[in-house]
């Protein structure tokens, strides 16, 4: 079964850089995955797909402080020269034929 | 440029019926997936399902096979969920989203501005 596993929560002061991590369910190591963030009150924002190989293509005006990154089951989002509009619940998503899965969301505080 | 425009807050009683919209713009509404995701209060998001507006056809979620209804008319570059008998757990905010590659059911690339649905006696 395609699950992906993200933790609840993860925090990193004003300027600093952080690392979420999204990880695949055992067999699924080769999957794509989106990132989207959700700032408080808003909808979701897709950020970017990121390949298995690391690869990645970021949406329109996303900057250049969020990158994608991978090792095998995980896919990575790090954000760098944190600013107080990062703070925001970062999910990941994927997908398979004919069906789409998010992970729970980890909520990103900027202290 | 792309947009998903989708139609405003609904409050409804227990047992009603209810359709909300999604209106598609900047692209060809034809060939691309739309998906809708449900967000209760403080949760997570949870996909539906998700439908190609240019033969209709569709795939749901498990969770929400038989509970709800997406459908599009391409005529007017709209998708549509529907619910034929509401509950107080579908109380929750709606969006839908736009599949990123033609023909594929793969990331969701743009994303509509949401529908709070409120279900309350």
């Amino acid at each position: 079964q395609l699950v992906l596993t993200q933790s609840p929560s993860a925090s990193a002061s004003l300027g600093a850089s952080v690392k979420l991590t999204c990880t695949l369910s055992s067999g699924h190591s080769s999957y794509a995955i989106a990132w989207h963030q959700q700032q408080p009150e808003k909808g979701p924002r897709y950020l970017m797909k990121l390949n298995s190989d690391g690869s990645h293509n970021k949406g329109d005006g996303i900057p250049d402080r969020f990158s994608g990154s991978t090792s095998g089951a995980e896919r990575y989002l790090t954000i760098s020269s944190l600013q107080s509009e990062d703070e925001a619940e970062y999910y990941c998503q994927t997908w398979g034929t004919g069906f789409v899965v998010f992970g729970g969301g980890t909520k990103l505080t900027v202290l | 440029e792309v947009q998903l425009v989708q139609s405003g807050a609904e409050v409804k009683k227990p047992g009603e019926s209810l359709k909300i919209s999604c209106k598609g713009s900047g692209y060809s509404f034809t060939n691309y997936w739309i998906g809708w995701v449900r967000q209760m209060p403080g949760k997570g998001l949870e996909w539906m399902g998700t439908i190609y507006p240019g033969d209709s056809d569709s795939r749901y979620s498990p969770s929400f096979q038989g509970q709800v209804t997406i459908s599009a008319d391409k005529s007017i570059s709209t998708a549509y969920l529907q619910w034929s008998s509401l509950k107080a757990s579908d109380t929750a905010m709606y969006y839908c989203a736009r599949h990123g590659v033609p023909g594929d059911i793969d990331y969701f690339e743009y994303w509509g501005q949401g529908t709070l649905v409120t279900v309350s006696s």
